[in-house]
């Protein structure tokens, strides 16, 4: 009940499409959900995180679309750039936890 | 630059050994937690502390153990090293004890056991 199931494992996306990353949950209890972004050699960061109150969160180009009856979340990159070639980790955790969980990851390439 | 200050960041060692990984936190955040991030398992958490106090526990093997100094900083001491603890450590530091408002990850100590 505690997994988060990331797909695809890796994504090659051509400059200016549209990356989308789906994560899946299991536990109802899960109330926040981030997204991480890793670079080579760096520790994850922060990239964007919702709620279960609201369906949709969107910061520039990075938007996450939450449906909370299928308990699956997911990432979206619009205007995909060569620079958002990274590790992309979902993670779920639920009111007063001291932990993430986090989604396998997935490697996203974006060709000039 | 983060924030979170971990050393050394790279480490090479031989089976047996015993290390110990270094993590700063973040100024003014209390909460340090250790993640193991390997090919094959993702991001494992580890273990948490609290302004010097364990809150939290994963899975973390027996041959682990870790603590946070008065000062915040905190160390991983990884003993009887095996081939497979081969991966890359992370500390990430935070305000609070949860995880309310995400974490701030330092960049990694890769440990290597030849």
């Amino acid at each position: 009940q505690q997994q988060v199931k990331q797909s695809p494992q890796s994504l090659i996306v051509q400059k200016g499409g549209i990356s989308i990353i789906n994560c899946a949950y299991e536990n109802t209890a899960f109330d926040y959900f981030p997204w991480y972004q890793q670079f080579p050699g760096k520790g994850p960061a922060l990239l964007i995180a919702i709620r279960p109150d609201v369906s949709e969160k969107k910061e520039g180009r990075f938007t996450i679309s939450f449906n909370k009856s299928a308990k699956q979340f997911s990432l979206h990159i619009m205007d995909s750039q060569p620079g958002d070639s990274a590790t992309y980790f979902c993670a779920a955790s639920k009111e007063g936890a001291q932990k993430l969980v986090f989604g396998q990851g997935t490697r996203l390439t974006i060709n000039p | 630059d983060s924030g979170v200050t971990q050393t050394p960041k790279h480490l090479i060692t031989a089976t047996g050994q015993r290390v110990t990984l270094r993590c700063s936190p973040r100024s003014g955040d209390l909460s340090v937690y250790w993640y193991q991030q390997s090919l094959d398992q993702g991001l494992q958490f580890l273990i948490q502390y609290y302004n010097g106090e364990e809150r939290a526990k994963g899975n973390i093997l027996e041959r682990f153990s870790a603590q946070q100094f008065p000062d915040l900083h905190s160390e991983l001491n990884l003993s009887s090293l095996e081939l497979g603890d081969s991966a890359l450590y992370f500390c990430a530091s935070s305000v609070t004890y949860t995880t309310r408002w995400g974490y701030t990850f330092g960049s990694g100590t890769r440990l290597t056991v030849v």
